[in-house]
């Protein structure tokens, strides 16, 4: 059991718009900053976004990132197949003195 | 350009020790918090711990389930972080990533090595 809670799974036809969220908690969320991952099959994960909205240089304006009270979401417009692959969020949290992750979402492409 | 290679993968016995590296390039290692993050097999992320940067004196932090039987260390005049793996149980089983932090002062993950296996086996 994850302590940042994503659906398992998501998808979404070429072009569409996608939302993946994540919830957590006031010690983890609620105070600190939300980052998320790409992770391609078989390959390590990828910065997509950091501090909750902010774009690594390099990254597609499609994806978009939004964090309201002790919950955060991953938006992707303009769907497309390159995007199958699994996402996490990931932040600090303050009670547990360390950092968590959430369980991941597989995106799929339909 | 940010290099993280991860070493020192393999096979253990349970109970058995390993050491990983990790050898960074293309930043001001003593900059940065360093993190080590493992994924089991078909399974999610999950935090492993960190060192802080040399501006924070390099303490490091564990997750609750490796606390006590892993240490993280680094040598920053070989811009190399290390995990030294005790006790070693079959649930240890992994790909075990060394992660950079963003910046300086940004300190979540922000670049990922390549992974190296680890497989706790009799």
């Amino acid at each position: 059991q994850s302590v940042l809670t994503q659906p398992p799974s998501a998808s979404g036809t070429p072009g569409q718009r996608v939302t993946i969220s994540c919830s957590g908690s006031s010690s983890n969320i609620g105070s600190n900053t939300v980052n998320w991952y790409q992770q391609l099959p078989g390959t390590a994960p990828k910065l997509l976004i950091y501090s909750n909205d902010q774009r690594p240089s390099g990254v597609p304006d499609r994806f978009s990132g939004s964090k309201s009270g002790t919950s955060a979401s991953l938006a992707i417009s303009g769907l497309q197949s390159e995007d199958e692959a699994d996402y996490y969020c990931a932040a600090w949290d303050d009670s547990l003195t360390g950092r968590v992750f959430g369980g991941g979402t597989k995106l799929t492409v339909l | 350009e940010v290099q993280l290679v991860e070493s020192g993968g393999g096979l253990v016995q349970p109970g058995g020790s390993l050491r990983l590296s990790c050898a960074a390039s293309g930043f001001t290692f003593s900059d940065h918090y360093m993190d080590w993050v493992r994924q089991a097999p078909g399974k999610g992320l999950e935090w492993v711990g960190r060192s802080r940067n040399k501006a924070n004196s390099y303490t490091t932090e564990y997750a609750a389930s490796v606390k006590g039987r892993f240490t993280i260390s680094r040598d920053d005049s070989k811009n190399s972080l290390y995990l030294q793996m005790n006790s070693l149980k079959t649930e240890d089983t992994a790909v075990y990533y060394c992660a950079r932090s963003i910046a300086p002062r940004t300190r979540g993950i922000g670049y990922w090595g390549q992974g190296t296996l680890v497989t706790v086996s009799s």
